[in-house]
């Protein structure tokens, strides 16, 4: 079984631009959760989407965006990118949401911004 | 709110030492999940270890083991003979039981085994 990929992996943009990642979750999952990882921050949830729809929403400016389609694959947009968006972006699928689903995390995408 | 607290940020060890990184957490909900993943350099997250908050069994899988103790809201893992293989950053992580997937992580812990 194929686990979550995640594209691109590496990223180079620049301040201001705007930014879509793809990530793919396991096959017959329906959650998709994404993360931004800095080494100041950490590891910091950004939302879920689980049957199309926001489910959850972390406390990230309005910039950072994200949709599910209906074959779970899921895309997060970052608009008018700033310095401080230089990250590695996770996503994590599940089955289910809620309950003792287990989240299964892809390699991640690497964006940096100049 | 939901918080995760790893106090040590690097531990070195040497091969084949035992280490032990802590993990305390608050909730409000009574009904949680607590979890240990490693990241190696490659940079994904692997699961570990998932404990619901009405199991205090501990657990021991090879060389790993988990303390759980909810009297002081501490979920703490040992890696018993470490190896090399074993550095790599740890994170704990609490989700609450109910409504969604998101996962609160600690700030990690970076072990490098030196051999």
């Amino acid at each position: 079984k194929a686990g979550v990929t995640q594209t691109p992996r590496y990223l180079i943009k620049t301040r201001g631009q705007q930014v879509t990642l793809s990530c793919s979750p396991i096959s017959g999952h329906r959650s998709v959760s994404w993360y931004q990882q800095t080494p100041g921050q950490g590891l910091q949830f950004l939302f879920e989407y689980f049957s199309e729809t926001q489910r959850n929403k972390g406390n990230f400016p309005g910039r950072f965006s994200g949709r599910q389609f209906s074959n779970s694959r899921s895309e997060m947009n970052v608009s008018t990118l700033e310095l401080g968006d230089s990250a590695l972006y996770l996503c994590a699928s599940s089955l289910g949401t809620g309950g003792s689903y287990e989240q299964y995390f892809g390699p991640g995408t690497r964006l940096t911004v100049t | 709110a939901q918080k995760v607290t790893q106090a040590q940020t690097e531990i070195s060890v040497v091969e084949k030492e035992d280490v032990t990184l802590d993990c305390v957490y608050e909730t409000r909900d009574t009904t949680y999940y607590l979890f240990w993943y490693k990241q190696p350099p490659s940079g994904e997250l692997v699961f570990l270890i998932r404990r619901n908050s009405f199991d205090e069994q501990n657990e021991i899988s090879g060389r790993y083991s988990w303390n759980f103790q909810k009297s002081t809201s501490s979920f703490n893992f040992t890696i018993t003979a470490s190896q090399v293989v074993d550095s790599a950053v740890y994170f704990c992580a609490l989700r609450s039981y109910y409504g969604n997937n998101r996962l609160a992580f600690g700030k990690g812990n970076q072990v490098v085994v030196i051999p």
